[in-house]
C-alpha cells in the first residue's frame, strides 16, 4: 500500500519567517503534486513534480523532488499571512492513475 | 466558470436517508476522480471513471455507495442508507490525458444528524 506522511502536521509561525514542509514515503511515485487547501473549499494545485531531484519555484515557494522519487519537500521564504493553509502532497502511482494524498501540514502565519 | 463545478455545497440529512451528489467536470477532461475528505485529513480516494467507464473503487466505498458517469461527463455519488460516520466533505476532481495533477471542486459537505 503506498502512503505519504507528511510533517511537521501543524506549523504557526509569524510572518517574515522561512519554513519547510515534508512529504515522505517508501514507495515509489511517477509524480509528485503539492496542494493547498483552505477551509471549506476543494484543493488548488501549487505544482507537478516528475523527475527525480527536480527543483521547481513558484515566487516565494520552492519544491523538490528527491533523487529518488520517495519524497518531496516545500519551502516558503519570507511567510505571509496570506499562505495560511493546508499544504497537501498527492503522489501519482506507478501504476493506473489514481492519486493517494498525505494528511497534510496546516499552516498559520500571524501578521 | 470552466471549472469543476460540484452541487449542493451542503448537505444535511437524517440518519438513514438517501443523498446524492453532481460534479460537472471541466469539459474536456476525461477523468473524473471521487475523494472524501475529513476534519484534520487529506482527501481519500473513493473511486475514479475514465469517460463513463469506473476503473478503480476503493475498498473504502461499501455497497451503500454508488457513482455512475453515464455519459462520460457529469458523475453522480449516491450514499444510501446514510450514517453518521459519512459526515465529511466529498470531494470531485477532473483531469486529461496521461496527467496525474487533478483539478478540484469545492466540495460538497455532508452532515448526517
Amino acid at each position: 500500500t503506498q502512503l505519504l506522511e507528511q510533517s511537521p502536521q501543524f506549523l504557526s509561525i509569524q510572518e517574515g519567517e522561512n519554513l519547510t514542509v515534508y512529504c515522505n514515503s517508501s514507495s515509489v511515485f511517477s509524480s509528485l503534486q503539492w496542494y493547498r487547501q483552505e477551509p471549506g473549499e476543494g484543493p488548488v494545485l501549487l505544482v507537478t513534480v516528475v523527475t527525480g531531484g527536480e527543483v521547481k519555484k513558484l515566487k516565494r515557494l520552492t519544491f523538490q523532488f528527491g533523487d529518488a522519487r520517495k519524497d518531496s519537500s516545500l519551502h516558503i521564504t519570507a511567510a505571509q499571512p496570506g499562505d495560511t493553509g493546508l499544504y497537501l502532497c498527492a503522489g501519482g502511482g506507478t501504476g493506473g492513475f489514481k492519486t493517494i494524498f498525505g494528511a497534510g501540514t496546516r499552516l498559520f502565519v500571524k501578521a | 466558470d470552466t471549472g469543476v463545478s460540484q452541487n449542493p455545497r451542503h448537505k444535511i440529512t437524517k440518519r438513514g436517508q438517501n443523498v446524492t451528489f453532481r460534479c460537472d467536470p471541466i469539459s474536456e477532461h476525461n477523468r473524473l476522480y471521487w475523494y472524501r475528505q475529513t476534519l484534520g485529513q487529506g482527501p481519500e480516494f473513493l473511486t475514479y471513471f475514465q469517460n463513463e467507464a469506473q476503473l478503480e473503487k476503493s475498498r473504502l466505498l461499501s455497497d451503500r455507495f454508488s457513482a455512475e458517469r453515464p455519459k462520460g461527463s457529469f458523475s453522480t455519488l449516491e450514499i444510501q442508507r446514510t450514517e453518521q460516520g459519512d459526515s465529511a466533505m466529498y470531494l470531485c476532481a477532473s483531469t486529461w490525458g496521461g496527467r496525474t495533477e487533478a483539478f478540484f471542486g469545492q466540495g460538497t459537505r455532508l452532515t448526517v444528524v
